[in-house]
């Protein structure tokens, strides 16, 4: 089936120890997002990628980063975690921009800093 | 002020009652909207699309009013796999940018 797949489920990291976390899918969409879930908080955008192009949103902290090698694959690179980037991180796809697009998630990565 | 506002709830309800959420957003030029489904510690799925004309699937009904910007979702005949966190999701159509609501926490009681 086509999906968007997050590896891993779960990832424990320390303080300061960089760390990747990796997004697939097999949906051939142009845009993949990051997001930033806190427990009881909406997702956050971090930001996303129309096919190379890169978003940043403004209020993202250099901390975090992100890259897209290829159509399928998207990473996010948190440079040196605190306790505070512990958190779920939700990559998603879209197939285009514009009206009537629905977001597809990914299972997510629960991120724990310790 | 938030783009997208929810009533966190929870809302607690037995068995087979009706239980209705209501979302509201800021942006007038908003697009498209959506519920989402969120399990604990599970990643969102798409419940429905909200359309202008109303759609209904099954037990579940979505409104969208666009004069006073709200979106509604109603559940009749509460099942027990209903209880989950409901999220009210808008796309305002500004480089598809999709914004959240921060969800409405539904237990749904034997």
């Amino acid at each position: 089936d086509a999906m968007v797949i997050q590896n891993p489920r779960y990832q424990v990291t320390q303080f300061g120890k960089p760390v990747t976390l990796s997004c697939s899918q097999t949906l051939n969409h142009n845009v993949m997002y990051w997001y930033q879930q806190k427990s009881s908080q909406a997702p956050k955008l971090l930001f996303h990628y129309y096919d190379k192009d890169f978003n940043n949103e403004a209020d993202t902290p250099d901390n975090f980063q992100s890259r897209r090698p290829n159509t399928s694959f998207c990473f996010l690179d948190i440079r040196s975690p605190g306790l505070g980037d512990a958190a779920m991180y939700l990559c998603a796809t879209s197939r285009d921009t514009g009206d009537n697009e629905k977001l597809f998630f990914g299972s997510g990565t629960q991120l724990s800093v310790l | 002020r938030k783009e997208v506002e929810q009533d966190p709830g929870p809302f607690n309800v037995p068995e087979g009652a009706t239980v209705a959420f209501n979302c509201t957003y800021s942006n007038s030029a908003s697009q498209s909207f959506f519920w989402y489904r969120q399990d604990c510690r599970k990643e969102p799925k798409l419940l429905m699309s909200v359309y202008s004309s109303g759609n209904e699937d099954g037990r579940f009904t979505a409104q969208l009013n666009r004069a006073s910007q709200y979106i509604s979702l109603l559940i009749r005949d509460s099942k027990l796999s209903d209880s989950a966190t409901y999220l009210c999701v808008v796309n305002t159509g500004n480089f598809n940018k999709f914004y959240f609501g921060s969800g409405t926490k539904l237990n749904v009681k034997p």
